[in-house]
């Protein structure tokens, strides 16, 4: 089937600390995967895209890579700030059924001072 | 473009009542998205159209919730009657499909609180 697993909350870090947040997804055909971030009060917007494998999404200084041989793709950023606090949503598109995501249940990231 | 515009922001009713949640979404979009999210559940997916047209309703919860989408740029959500359990936020996305634009725009959400 079609699915998204990412690490549980919530992630608390330092200012300035290196982030990881796996997202792992089930490898049915040809998915494009997403990081959406959310911030407090708000609806989810776009962090990062990739459609492809080996392509790798950036923004805002996070990337994540498309690794079809590990069906994974983590989000990383080097130096955290207190304004990346945000709960962050891991997706991946389905073949076949339009504009359709499947989201991942998202981790929370608080990042303190 | 002004992006997704969902009203109202915040809804506060009692049980029973009816609750009409409202949503327009980006002109030249082609499908749009009812989800719900709640701390329990996290974010799930309602009811979903593709030009106006309702393609997958399995994740409307129950009998009480339906959705309408009468023309490309207005779609309700609409519970009926409400119970507290049915308190979340909805959201409200849009997507125009090919040629690789395949990003979901969210609206701001409407808290919904049913006592």
């Amino acid at each position: 089937g079609n699915s998204v697993t990412q690490m549980e909350g919530p992630v608390t870090l330092s200012e300035e600390a290196f982030l990881t947040i796996n997202c792992t997804y089930t490898a049915t055909g040809y998915p494009s995967l997403f990081w959406y971030v959310q911030y407090p009060g708000e609806g989810l917007q776009l962090l990062l895209k990739a459609t492809k494998a080996d392509d790798k999404g950036s923004n805002k200084g996070f990337e994540a890579t498309y690794r079809k041989e590990t069906t994974s793709f983590h989000l990383e950023k080097g130096s955290v700030q207190v304004s990346d606090s945000a709960v962050y949503f891991c997706a991946r598109s389905i073949y076949n059924q339009g504009g359709k995501l499947i989201f991942g249940q998202g981790t929370e990231l608080s990042v303190k001072p | 473009d002004a992006g997704v515009i969902q009203s109202p922001r915040h809804e506060v009713t009692e049980m029973g009542q009816e609750v009409t949640l409202r949503c327009k979404p980006i002109s030249g979009h082609d499908y749009l998205f009812w989800y719900r999210q709640t701390m329990m559940r996290g974010l799930e997916l309602l009811i979903y159209f593709n030009n106006n047209v309702p393609i997958d309703d399995s994740g409307m919860p129950e009998d009480r919730f339906s959705a309408k989408m009468p023309n490309a740029s207005f779609s309700t959500l609409k519970i009926q009657p409400s119970e507290p359990r049915d308190s979340a936020v909805y959201f409200c996305a849009s997507i125009m499909t090919g040629a690789g634009k395949d990003e979901q725009f969210f609206g701001p959400g409407t808290r919904l609180t049913v006592l």
